[in-house]
């Protein structure tokens, strides 16, 4: 079945510092990618997803690259915001549903 | 306008008394996900809906169950709720399978005394 591993687990940067998160994955025929941001007690919520027909998605500050042939998909986000300190999860869809990473916690500090 | 609506937000149960946790949205999905999250880790598909069609995953213990009475509502049952059980339950909706976005609810926290 798919897995997906995701590094690092925790990730402490300055405030308007980047923050890089990266996930593998291992079933070629998975084709969409979505990064979660799940804050303390809050639902997770979808902050940009990409498909496997582009390379590059960016949403102002964040920004989602693919890599297919090494299946490596990884989140991008800079000037970071003490806002921005939360668990983030990548997933990578399977059959009909989909695998999540085991999430990285990002802190941000001011 | 809240979407996916998950009722209680909190919930406390005695270890083996039966608990019904309830999800409903306005998205008009045909797809309804419920997933189990305990403290640091990622959420666990539990099973989902398509439509009327139900499909539990392989590891899913029988102590959990599952119903959607019409597209907007899906039950989470608990039939004899262990210690092992108290997690964080989110239910999610999405379109259709195979690579569409999945919205969650806030999601309803398990307490089993």
């Amino acid at each position: 079945g798919e897995n997906v591993e995701q590094h690092p687990s925790t990730l402490s940067v300055q405030e308007g510092d980047s923050a890089v998160i990266k996930c593998t994955y291992s079933d070629s025929a998975s084709n969409y990618f979505p990064w979660y941001k799940q804050e303390l007690g809050k639902r997770p919520q979808l902050i940009i997803d990409i498909r496997s027909n582009v390379g590059e998605k960016k949403d102002q500050r964040i920004a989602v690259t693919l890599n297919k042939t090494a299946k490596h998909f990884s989140l991008h986000i800079t000037e970071t915001q003490p806002e921005d300190s939360a668990v983030y999860f990548c997933a990578a869809n399977y059959g009909q549903n989909f695998v999540f990473g085991p999430g990285t916690r990002l802190s941000v500090l001011p | 306008d809240a979407m996916v609506i998950q009722n209680p937000r909190y919930q406390v149960t005695q270890f083996g008394k039966p608990v019904t946790l309830s999800c409903s949205q306005t998205l008009n999905h045909n797809v309804m996900y419920w997933y189990q999250q305990k403290s640091s880790q990622a959420p666990k598909l539990l099973f989902h809906y398509y439509d009327k069609d139900f499909n539990n995953e392989a590891d899913t213990p029988d102590n959990f169950q599952s119903r959607r009475p019409n597209t907007s509502f899906c039950f989470l049952d608990i039939r004899s709720p262990g210690l092992g059980d108290a997690a964080m339950y989110l239910c999610a909706t999405s379109r259709d399978l195979a690579g569409e976005t999945q919205y969650f609810g806030p999601g309803t926290r398990l307490l089993v005394l």
